[in-house]
């Protein structure tokens, strides 16, 4: 099984340009999520979905849009990228809201904003 | 606002050395709790987790944790580190059972051979 698969896991964005990162889970999975990483802080939720064709707000959802248009996938845009969004992304799944299910996580997706 | 504090950043320990990361979270009712670990160049994959019961939870690759309510930790450990255990190591807490997790900023262990 390939779990969580996130592409592209680097990239280099001019300030201003946007880009789509891709997020896929073959566990078919209800729940998915995209965090940020960023140094010395822990994971931050950005939006989460409960299910196919829906989307909601995380922690820190400014500057980002997301679609979830097939179960398998899960879409974060960034629409205009500011340095600010310089992090590492990570995508993850999980089955359901109780969290006696494992959430699972992709290998991460490191932008560079400059 | 909830949080989760690890107090070490950054651990250095030699091999066969005992380890003990610590996880504090605020928030007074029920939580659940895990750890989770990121090997070099891996995913973050879950090390152990409690939701209720025996406060001492046992994980995988020898690790184990204790919930001490009246302290609100969580803390790690490991009797005898391995130079394979060299990870980022994070704490998470879930409160009233809703979808997100809290995340403590994680401490990066480093073992000497």
């Amino acid at each position: 099984n390939a779990g969580v698969t996130q592409t592209p896991k680097f990239r280099v964005l001019k300030t201003g340009q946007s880009m789509t990162l891709l997020c896929a889970q073959d566990m078919n999975h209800e729940y998915m999520y995209w965090y940020r990483q960023d140094p010395g802080m822990g994971l931050r939720l950005i939006h989460y979905s409960v299910g196919e064709g829906t989307t909601a707000k995380g922690e820190v959802p400014d500057g980002y849009n997301v679609s979830r248009l097939k179960k398998q996938n899960f879409l974060l845009g960034l629409e205009s990228a500011a340095p600010s969004q310089t992090s590492v992304y990570f995508c993850a799944s999980s089955r359901g809201l109780d969290l006696g299910n494992t959430i699972y996580f992709g290998e991460g997706s490191w932008l560079t904003v400059v | 606002a909830q949080s989760v504090s690890q107090h070490n950043h950054h651990v250095i320990l030699s091999e066969a050395a005992s380890l003990e990361l610590g996880c504090n979270y605020s928030y007074g009712g029920t939580v659940n709790l895990f750890w989770y670990v990121q090997y070099p160049g891996q995913h973050l994959q879950l090390l152990l987790k409690y939701f209720s019961g025996d406060p001492l939870v046992k994980g995988i690759k020898g690790f184990e944790a204790e919930f001490i309510k009246s302290k609100f930790s969580f803390n790690l450990r490991k009797p005898s580190v391995q130079w394979s255990d060299t990870a980022e190591y994070f704490c998470a807490v879930n409160a009233n059972s809703n979808y997100q997790l809290i995340w403590g900023a994680g401490t990066k262990l480093i073992i000497k051979p």
